[in-house]
């Protein structure tokens, strides 16, 4: 089966900073891979993905890149705000030929400080 | 409507109670999940109803038994449960299995 491993499990910024996170998987079949929010008390919510068919996906303040090769991917969140705090998981799944449901990582628990 | 509605938010029960979870959608959405948060974790799959079938349930105890009346409800059905069942329980719905997924806040569940 599939294996997410998500590093770091905490990063801490300034406001204003860059904040990198990133994820590998296993499966080379696996071709989608979402990234989701959870802010304290609430469920997670998806906030950008990426298809295997594109290197590179942005929206406003945050960007995802995919390298296929390296089986790799990346949350890229630019100009950090104190409201970015939460928790981030990314997953991976496919779209084709064998089971749909994602596997998510264990999570980056993000604090930008003021 | 771009939300899923999950009651109660909160809920405590004793180990011989009868309580269920609702979750409500009116996305059009078609596959309903059912997910089980422990703190500090990632969500663990449930259950899975696609079409309003149940598609796949991820070993889970009998204690848990799943509902779906219609296409936006889903319903979680417990019954004699462990204090080890204490987590969020998150719905979640998506267009098709293999699209990204809307969940809910949860409902914070406590076994006495």
């Amino acid at each position: 089966g599939e294996n997410v491993e998500q590093h770091p499990s905490t990063l801490s910024v300034q406001e204003g900073d860059s904040a990198v996170i990133k994820c590998t998987y296993s499966d080379s079949a696996s071709n989608y891979f979402p990234w989701y929010k959870q802010e304290l008390g609430k469920g997670p919510q998806l906030i950008i993905d990426i298809r295997s068919n594109v290197g590179e996906k942005k929206d406003q303040r945050i960007a995802v890149t995919l390298n296929k090769t390296a089986k790799h991917f990346s949350l890229h969140i630019t100009e950090t705000q104190p409201e970015d705090s939460a928790v981030y998981f990314c997953a991976a799944s496919r779209t084709s030929g064998g089971s749909y449901i994602p596997t998510f990582g264990r999570g980056t628990s993000l604090i930008v400080h003021p | 409507d771009t939300e899923v509605t999950q009651t109660p938010k909160h809920l405590v029960m004793g180990m011989t109670n009868k309580k269920s979870l609702k979750c409500e959608q009116h996305m059009g959405h078609r596959a309903m999940y059912w997910y089980k948060q422990k703190a500090k974790k990632p969500p663990e799959l449930m259950f899975v109803y696609s079409y309003e079938k149940l598609s796949i349930n991820e070993s889970v105890p009998s204690r848990f038994s799943p509902e779906c009346p219609n296409s936006s409800l889903l319903n979680l059905h417990l019954h004699a449960l462990q204090p080890e069942d204490s987590a969020l329980y998150l719905c979640a719905s998506s267009q098709d299995p293999r699209a990204g997924y809307t969940f809910g806040s949860g409902t914070r569940l406590t076994v006495v």
